[in-house]
């Protein structure tokens, strides 16, 4: 079993669904991170979290330390907000492990 | 303020060859974290980089090695490339090594194939 699941994998969605991708990790942590790969490869850092809630236009994420999960909304979802979403963690030897990632599709 | 640069962006390699591949850090960044991505593994850490020091590494065999240069600069190496080794290596770039709590940013990365 990996020890960050990322789910669904893949995800198909009209333009302005809210969006939920789910991040759900069996280590204990330090932070974790939630990246935005496009097409071609660049990743986007969106967001680090290490408890709580935070919120960047339309993007908002949240984590339960208790539950050892996090989710990644996307409202009012556009064709330009498809790519891969991954998840990563800092495991308490600080290194980082990856998800496998939520590839996002979204349909004008 | 420039972001993190990768050079080369793409290469080719023989089995057995090997490879240096550079990366220059946003102006100020002290660490530098390097992953490897590949279609069937995904992303995977490969080490971090901080004032010069190799802070961490994961688990990678042997032949990938790196460095990091005064002023920040890192290079990473591959000896006795396999086909294995092909995938999308990307550097990362951030303020401070020796914290959870800092943004990383990340380099286009250098497609690296091996035939």
């Amino acid at each position: 079993k990996n020890e960050v699941e990322q789910s669904p994998q893949n995800l198909t969605a009209q333009e302005g669904e809210f969006i939920t991708i789910n991040c759900s990790y069996s280590v204990g942590i330090s932070a974790l991170h939630w990246l935005q790969q496009h097409p071609g490869g660049g990743i986007v850092s969106l967001f680090m979290l290490s408890s709580g809630k935070k919120k960047h236009g339309r993007l908002i994420a949240t984590i339960n330390i208790q539950e050892k999960h996090s989710s990644l909304h996307i409202t009012a979802s556009h064709p330009r907000d498809s790519a891969v979403y991954i998840c990563a963690v800092r495991n308490r030897d600080d290194k980082i492990i990856f998800g496998k990632g939520t590839r996002l599709h979204i349909l004008p | 303020k420039a972001g993190v640069t990768q050079t080369p962006r793409y290469l080719i390699k023989t089995r057995g060859q090997q490879v240096t591949l550079s990366c220059s850090p946003i102006s100020g960044h002290r660490s530098v974290s390097w992953y490897q991505q590949t279609p069937g593994q995904g992303l995977q850490f490969l080490f971090e980089y901080f004032s010069e020091t190799q802070r961490n590494k994961g688990n990678f065999p042997g032949r990938f090695s790196g460095r990091q240069f005064s002023n920040s600069r890192s290079e990473m190496n591959v000896s006795t490339l396999e086909l294995g080794d092909s995938a999308l290596y990307l550097c990362a770039s951030s303020l401070v090594g020796q914290s959870s709590y800092n943004e990383q940013f990340f380099g286009p990365g250098t497609r690296l194939t091996v035939l």
